[in-house]
């Protein structure tokens, strides 16, 4: 069974930073193109990055780039997100996505709150 | 890059058939046939319903299918059950900067 748990949520001030992982089984992670797509509260999902499988090719919403890095680790099966320069709109509930330009499973999500 | 448009809101009967619509610009949705859709229900993760603008994975009900015409692509939920009542979204591979963008989202509502 293919399963994503994300983690590293939480509270944090504006600017501050935040690191988010998404553990994956069930699949050939190392296989796998892998993405994070947000959701603001009572708001649509909005794209914000992904990664090849290799890590030679990785993507960025223009709000994030700059901010926020996309990582992987093949060994432990594992993907990252580490925020930077946090703002408030960047509030949402973060999900990881298995895949690029259309994601067939997907974490619970990990809320992640920029507020003083 | 602006999100794709899509109707708020859409409803029907059961058993009836509903379409929503997804659309956007030769830059992304008439560009490309890398149209994907997603059914949400609250609190829950999305779910991929169609992706390619037509392909439906395994276990996705036959109720549901996917289509495209010029700058607009379509979602239709035939044979309308309790079980739709739920937030829909599209999504497209666009040439702007940002690669990737989804739709508005629609709530479809079964009455």
């Amino acid at each position: 069974e293919v399963q994503l748990v994300e983690s590293g949520g939480g509270l944090v001030q504006p600017g501050g930073s935040l690191r988010l992982s998404c553990a994956a089984s069930g699949f050939t992670f190392s296989n796998s193109w892998m993405s994070w797509v947000r959701q603001a509260p009572g708001k649509g999902l909005e794209w914000v990055a992904c990664i090849k499988q290799d890590e030679t090719a990785k993507y960025y919403l223009d709000s994030v780039k700059g901010r926020f890095t996309i990582s992987r680790d093949n060994a432990k099966n594992s993907l990252y997100l580490q925020m930077s320069s946090l703002r408030a709109d960047d509030t949402a509930v973060y999900f990881c996505a298995r895949g690029a330009g259309w994601w067939d499973y997907w974490g619970q999500g990990t809320l992640v709150t920029v507020s003083s | 890059q602006s999100a794709l448009t899509q109707p708020a809101s859409v409803s029907g009967s059961p058993g009836q058939s509903i379409t929503i619509s997804c659309t956007g610009t030769s830059s992304d949705v008439g560009g490309y046939n890398y149209v994907s859709w997603y059914q949400q229900h609250p609190g829950k993760a999305p779910k991929l319903l169609i992706y390619d603008v037509s392909n439906r994975p395994s276990g996705v009900s036959s109720r549901f299918s996917g289509s495209k015409s010029g700058n607009t692509a379509s979602l239709t939920i035939s044979g309308l059950q309790a079980e739709d009542e739920a937030d829909y979204y599209c999504n497209s591979y666009t040439t702007s900067s940002t690669r990737y963008v989804f739709g508005t989202g629609t709530k479809v509502t079964v009455l």
